[in-house]
């Protein structure tokens, strides 16, 4: 059975530009999370779905984040405009959910802004 | 702030011998308790999840919780080049949301 799957694995950019971050969840897992992880922060949970919601998007750093589960095999998180702070990895992972909370995680993909 | 407390380490551990990663956790009331693995430039990978009070072995690998002290370790036996890793403590408080420790750098010396 396949993972979860993010795409682009890497995302060179410039300041200013926006970039849009893709993830598959794993068939069947109803619960969908983002994180960025840094040297200086670690794992930080930026938002999370369930059944294709928006339940938690306490941890967006601000407006230019943005994230969208139109259905429940596909989401995004849409940095708008993009900054060098934001250079980060940022992982997807699912969950089954539904008092299965073990999450699985995407490769992540690598993000630079220059 | 519910918080997550590791030993950020590096922990080094010779070949064949049994690593002890701990972990301690602010909230008393937290049921659910996960230990990942990430690799350098990889993405954490799920190891061993513990609901119950007392140990879970799987494989080499064995976690113990203790909920009257709000602490939970990771044991692993016959420690492997392989284990060479970053662990990462994980406790769920009260949704489904995940809040990680900043994690245990683990070198197994052969």
């Amino acid at each position: 059975d396949a993972g979860v799957i993010q795409s682009p694995r890497h995302e060179v950019t410039e300041m200013g530009q926006e970039v849009t971050l893709r993830c598959k969840p794993i068939s069947g897992h109803n619960s969908l999370f983002w994180y960025r992880q840094t040297m200086m922060r670690g794992l930080e949970l930026l938002i999370y779905f369930n059944n294709n919601v928006p339940i938690d998007d306490s941890g967006m750093p601000e407006d230019r984040f943005s994230a969208k589960m139109p259905n429940a095999s596909f989401s995004t998180l849409k940095i708008q405009p993009s900054e060098p702070r934001d250079s980060a990895v940022y992982f997807c992972a699912s969950s089954p959910g539904t008092a299965v909370y073990e999450q699985y995680f995407g490769p992540g993909t690598r993000l630079t802004v220059t | 702030q519910k918080e997550v407390e590791q030993n950020s380490g590096p922990l080094s551990v010779p070949e064949g011998a049994i690593a002890s990663l701990n972990c301690t956790y602010s909230d008393r009331g937290s049921q659910s308790f996960f230990w990942y693995r990430q690799y350098s430039g990889k993405s954490p990978e799920l190891i061993m999840f513990i609901y119950s009070n007392g140990d879970k072995e799987d494989g080499r690998f064995t976690a113990q919780l203790n909920k009257a002290s709000q602490y939970v370790s990771l044991l692993i036996r016959d420690s492997q080049p392989s284990d060479s890793a970053t662990y990462l403590c994980a406790v769920i408080f009260g949704n489904e949301k995940l809040t990680f420790g900043t994690g245990t750098r683990l070198t197994i010396i052969p």
